[in-house]
């Protein structure tokens, strides 16, 4: 199994621009969790599916941002319109049994 | 809100010694893990502590859970540069899936 696969790996976009980060899980795990990294604040969860309905979204930081699952092999992560602090480093982990297994990350910067 | 917070912060030690991160909580975890971050990548888990009192080996690295479930330790024995990278501690609580993140422990092994 190739693990997570998030795209892009890297994305500097303008202010108030949107910015869409994907996520493909690993093959027959029910569970995705969206995490945002930052120096300042570590690693945050932001929102969790579970059978691809969202069962906590409580970390999301603003209206600006949402997320889809719209099947058991995708999900997005939106913010619109982006600001420079959402500049970040996004993950996105997946869970079958007991581990969670995260992609490589998303860089975003806003500018 | 449950935290967890990691110390020291920041540890930079010659190859060869010996080191100890600490994770501690006010709150009660029903497990603890531990993840290793390299730049770049996202966390790998490194173990699970489910029961109080609870340790366990993963050759050089040994993992401790305290008592109350409230904190854990994780030492390294005779590190080595190969171990440098960002240590993080996450709890879950009850049947939730959701992790709760540690602040980080950034290790520097020297040469």
């Amino acid at each position: 199994d190739a693990g997570v696969i998030q795209s892009p790996r890297h994305e500097v976009t303008e202010m108030g621009q949107e910015v869409t980060l994907r996520c493909k899980p690993i093959s027959g795990h029910n569970s995705l969790f969206w995490y945002r990294q930052t120096m300042m604040r570590g690693l945050e969860l932001l929102i969790y599916f579970n059978n691809n309905v969202p069962i906590d979204d409580s970390g999301m930081p603003e209206d600006r941002f949402s997320a889809k699952m719209p099947n058991a092999s995708f999900s997005t992560l939106k913010i619109q319109p982006s600001e420079p602090r959402d500049s970040a480093v996004y993950f996105c982990a997946t869970q079958g049994a007991d581990t969670q297994y995260f992609g490589p990350g998303t860089r975003l910067t806003v500018l | 809100t449950q935290l967890l917070e990691q110390s020291p912060q920041f540890l930079s030690i010659q190859e060869g010694e010996n080191l100890t991160v600490y994770c501690n909580s006010s709150s009660v975890f029903s497990s603890l893990q531990w993840y290793r971050q390299e730049p770049g990548e996202g966390p790998v888990l490194l173990v699970t502590v489910v029961t109080g009192g609870e340790v366990k080996k993963l050759k050089r690295l040994t993992f401790q859970f305290g008592d109350a479930r409230k904190d854990s330790s994780l030492h390294i024995t005779a590190a080595q540069t190969g171990d440098t990278g960002l240590y993080l501690c996450a709890g879950s609580s009850g049947s939730a899936r959701q992790l709760t993140f540690g602040s980080g422990t950034q290790l520097t092994v020297l040469p």
